[in-house]
């Protein structure tokens, strides 16, 4: 079953522009992670933010989470080109258990 | 690159076939967990090993079984292939049950 689900579905802007993405989930959570996935390959990890935590930054990205509402955002500044892929959030309820996925949001970018 | 590898990159198998799934996981890493991803879908978490032994298993059927090696390499196997069981299948390696995950490139399935 898929723990987060993410809004929108899809998502094109141009290059230049700033992408939020928003990933809302159904239970407590330990921590949550963004990941990135280019054209059905594999996964790589963006970000994690942990329960006790409210925002975190690595460059160019920028991670809000709001237990309260177990909603969380991930917002792309200044998108390139290449940030066209499929971004997921993953949210781990406890520490060392699975990493349940929602559906993702496919990010389109034209230059 | 994470240093996940897998393998092979895409098979083809008919309906009713097993097959086996490969997996190396990063250097110093001893835990490996298996997910399936569907076209246009998030990845589904299968199971997980950790230093050999099963540690946690999703909803999915016996036919889908695994093995963790003493290099903690590791294996999926599916039996009795169905339609539906077309997908990629990634594998994720982390230093511990704890740790944060690196995936691997997968490997795409497809059943006919």
């Amino acid at each position: 079953s898929q723990q987060g689900e993410e809004d929108p579905q899809a998502l094109s802007i141009q290059e230049g522009e700033n992408a939020t993405m928003n990933c809302s989930y159904k239970t407590s959570i330990n921590n949550l992670q963004w990941y990135r996935q280019n054209s059905g390959r594999g996964l790589v990890h963006l970000i994690l933010i942990r329960s006790n935590e409210r925002e975190k930054h690595s460059g160019r990205l920028r991670v809000t989470l709001d237990t309260s509402k177990k909603s969380s955002s991930l917002l792309i500044t200044a998108s390139r080109a290449a940030d066209t892929a499929s971004y997921f959030c993953a949210t781990e309820k406890q520490a060392g258990t699975a990493l349940i996925f929602g559906k993702g949001t496919t990010l389109s970018v034209s230059s | 690159e994470t240093g996940v590898t897998q393998s092979p990159t895409h098979l083809i198998k008919t309906r009713g076939q097993q097959v086996t799934l490969r997996c190396s996981s990063q250097s110093g890493h001893n835990t490996v967990s298996w997910y399936q991803q569907a076209l246009g879908q998030g990845p589904q978490f299968i199971f997980q090993y950790y230093r050999e032994e099963e540690n946690g298993r999703g909803n999915f059927p016996p036919r889908f079984s695994g093995l963790q090696f003493p290099n903690y390499s590791s294996e999926l196997n599916v039996n009795a292939l169905e339609l539906d069981d077309s997908a990629l299948y990634l594998c994720a390696s982390s230093v511990d049950v704890q740790g944060e995950q690196y995936f691997g490139p997968g490997t795409r399935l497809t059943v006919t």
